[in-house]
C-alpha cells in the first residue's frame, strides 16, 4: 500500500528560486493537505482541499500555491523561495470516520 | 481562530505512567485527535475523541470534556519506543482543517 507519497524527499534551492512539492495519495480521500513543521515545534497548515478543483488557505499560506486537478494530486508550489521557508512540509490525506490524517514521510527543504 | 495549549516536555521511566493535558479554543468544535511522532519520521494517528468520554486502544487512552475544553492522553506500561512526540490536534466545525497543538515530547529512561 502506497497511501500518501512525497518527492521529493530532501532539496535545497537558493533564494528566489521556485519549486514544486509533489504529492499523491492512492486512497481515494477528498480531502488533502500541507503542513509544515519547523525544528521543535507544531505543524502548522498551509493550504488545504476537500476535492478536486477546490482549495482553501490554512493558517500561513504566504509564498505558497497549490493545486488540485484531480483527487490523487495536491502539488505545493513555492514562488520566490526565502530562509524562512527552510522547513519539513507533510502533505496528508484524510479519511475514516475519524477523521485520521494520513501524512506523507515529508519532504525536507532548505533555503540558502 | 484556533489554539491549542500542551505541556513541551514530559520525563517519566519505564513501566510508568504519563498523562499528556491539552486545553483548546476554537470558535468552532468537532473533535480531538493525537497523534505520535518519532525524530525524523511522520506524525501517525493515535486516537480520537469526538465525544465527552475515555477511548481506550491498548495501553493509550485518551479522554475528552467538551464543556471544559480539555482532553488528555494517557500512556500506560511505558516503554523506550514510546519516546516521541505527541500532539493534540483540533477538527474545527466545518470539519475541513486540523490544527495541531506545539507538541510535547515524551522521553522516556531505563
Amino acid at each position: 500500500n502506497a497511501g500518501v507519497t512525497q518527492t521529493p524527499k530532501f532539496r535545497i534551492l537558493k533564494i528566489g528560486q521556485s519549486m514544486t512539492l509533489q504529492c499523491a495519495q492512492d486512497m481515494n480521500h477528498n480531502y488533502m493537505y500541507w503542513y509544515r513543521q519547523d525544528p521543535g515545534m507544531g505543524l502548522k497548515l498551509i493550504y488545504y482541499s476537500v476535492g478536486a478543483g477546490i482549495t482553501d488557505k490554512g493558517e500561513v499560506p504566504n509564498g505558497y500555491n497549490v493545486s488540485r486537478s484531480t483527487t490523487e494530486d495536491f502539488p505545493l508550489r513555492l514562488e520566490l523561495a526565502a530562509p524562512s521557508q527552510t522547513s519539513v512540509y507533510f502533505c496528508a490525506s484524510r479519511g475514516g470516520s475519524t477523521g485520521e490524517l494520513f501524512f506523507g514521510e515529508g519532504s525536507r527543504l532548505t533555503v540558502l | 481562530g484556533q489554539s491549542l495549549e500542551q505541556p513541551s516536555e514530559v520525563t517519566a521511566v519505564e513501566g510508568a505512567i504519563v498523562q499528556i493535558n491539552c486545553t483548546y479554543q476554537t470558535s468552532g468544535f468537532y473533535g480531538l485527535s493525537w497523534y505520535q511522532q518519532h525524530d525524523g519520521g511522520a506524525p501517525t494517528f493515535l486516537s480520537y475523541n469526538g465525544l465527552d468520554g475515555l477511548e481506550e486502544t491498548g495501553r493509550f487512552s485518551s479522554f475528552l470534556s467538551r464543556s471544559d475544553s480539555y482532553g488528555y492522553l494517557l500512556l500506560q506500561e511505558l516503554q523506550m519506543k514510546d519516546s516521541a512526540s505527541y500532539f493534540c490536534a483540533v477538527r474545527s466545525s466545518n470539519d475541513y482543517k486540523l490544527s495541531f497543538g506545539a507538541g510535547t515530547t515524551v522521553t522516556v529512561r531505563a
